[in-house]
């Protein structure tokens, strides 16, 4: 069946522009996860959808990024006026039940800020 | 807070060789703890995964054992093959959503 995607898989922006990134989770997932993963580290959270309520967004690293799942399926995780130091790729897992525990990860979008 | 350790790579074997990677942890309550593989191009996946002190998860031949004395979740493989070539995650996931991961290990293994 098929898995997560994310959309696009590469994206160049120039610094200062937006950026919208977008995650279609596997159908029927409850539980929608995004994490930023820097060149050579491990991802880091970055915010938690339990259908379309947001639970956790605790990761997001400034109000720059915003993320919304308006009808609990589809995700996009949004970065405004964006800076080098957001150069990185952003992954997006789902999960059916309510914990992360078993999650599925897309391909991940490479963002690269100009 | 949460977090995860693992050796640093990269780490080249040899086929057949035995394999571990290793992972601690520091964790506030009683996490669960996983092992991720990214094979080259792809996303990450799960290899296996221990949720309780002294459990083992195991699977493709990777074993590791939850042992909290140590705070630690070792990767063993006995045999590892070319197509075990991946980068390998240790993380920990001490609530509901809350993943931790660890920076990774590049494996490399030559026929």
């Amino acid at each position: 069946g098929a898995g997560v995607s994310q959309s696009p898989r590469y994206k160049v922006a120039k610094r200062g522009q937006d950026v919208a990134l977008r995650c279609d989770p596997i159908s029927g997932h409850v539980s929608l996860f995004w994490y930023q993963q820097a060149l050579g580290q491990g991802p880091e959270f970055l915010t938690y959808f339990q259908n379309e309520a947001q639970l956790d967004k605790s990761g997001l690293p400034s109000d720059r990024f915003f993320a919304e799942r308006p009808e609990g399926s589809v995700s996009t995780l949004k970065i405004q006026r964006t800076q080098q130091e957001d150069s990185a790729v952003y992954l997006c897992a789902s999960s059916l039940g309510y914990s992360a525990d078993t999650q599925y990860f897309g391909p991940g979008t490479r963002l690269t800020v100009l | 807070g949460d977090s995860v350790t693992q050796m640093e790579g990269p780490v080249t074997l040899s086929e057949e060789a035995f394999l571990t990677i290793n992972c601690t942890y520091t964790a506030t309550g009683y996490p669960s703890l996983f092992w991720y593989v990214q094979y080259p191009g792809e996303g990450l996946q799960l290899l296996l995964k221990a949720t309780k002190a002294d459990d083992k998860g195991s699977n493709k031949g990777f074993e590791a054992t939850y042992r909290k004395e140590t705070t630690s979740f070792h990767l063993e493989k006995g045999s590892v093959q070319v197509s075990d070539s991946a980068v390998y995650f240790c993380a920990l996931s001490d609530r509901i959503a809350q993943f931790y991961f660890g920076t990774g290990t590049s494996l490399t293994v030559i026929p």
